[in-house]
């Protein structure tokens, strides 16, 4: 059973728009989330994290919302560029788990010229 | 540079000969791990080592061995490789633990069982 799902397989938008990536969660034990991004034939890279205490974390064009009573976060990109055409992927840190991670599936982000 | 190093890219192999994916790190992190990738299923956690000598398993341990005898190396052991046992694999790291601090992940390697 998915802890952490990111229901949107793929998505495509064009440059200089919002990108906006989905992520929910079912473990209210996850108390800290992190975004990866993954080029082909690169391994994921960390772009920006949100601990449970905070609602937003902003890091230039990258920002992660966190809403904890419906256990969704989301990462806006604004503006798109081509060069943010990746596979991204949630992730939570489980307290209750010795803080293991836990992936969703990934999302394949398409930034159109 | 920092980074974590994986070796071979690339490897086609046939059933139940052993093989070993070699991983290193030089930003003396003490976290180590093992993940593959498949489609559909993501990342999934095969092994991890929280420091030299502890290693542990992870989601889908069956079929692979790990050794932590130094802090900068985490080899990746298929004693018999099957082809369910292709896939893309990823090293990575960190300093402690795995929860709050960015894991730095190889560039993958990807392994066919024939």
């Amino acid at each position: 059973d998915q802890q952490v799902k990111q229901n949107s397989p793929s998505l495509s938008v064009q440059e200089g728009r919002i990108s906006i990536l989905n992520c929910d969660y079912t473990n209210s034990m996850f108390d800290y989330f992190l975004w990866y991004k993954k080029y082909p034939a690169e391994g994921p890279t960390f772009l920006i994290s949100i601990s449970s205490i905070k609602d937003k974390n902003e890091d230039g064009r990258f920002t992660v919302f966190l809403n904890k009573s419906a256990k969704h976060l989301s990462l806006h990109i604004v503006p798109s560029q081509p060069g943010d055409s990746a596979v991204y992927f949630c992730a939570a840190s489980d307290a209750g788990n010795n803080r293991k991670l836990i992936w969703g599936l990934g999302t394949s982000l398409a930034v159109n010229p | 540079e920092a980074q974590v190093t994986q070796n071979p890219r690339y490897l086609i192999t046939v059933t139940g000969k052993k093989l070993t994916v070699t991983c290193s790190q030089n930003m003396n992190h003490e976290y180590m791990s093992w993940y593959r990738q498949d489609p559909g299923l993501g990342l999934r956690q095969i092994y991890y080592s929280m420091n030299v000598e502890v290693t542990d398993k992870g989601d889908v341990p069956e079929g692979y061995k790990v050794s932590r005898k130094e802090k900068r190396n985490f080899p990746l052991i298929l004693e018999s490789p099957s082809p369910n046992q292709t896939s893309l694999y990823f090293c990575a790291s960190t300093f402690t633990g795995q929860g709050r601090t960015p894991l730095h992940f190889g560039n993958g390697t990807r392994l066919t069982v024939t």
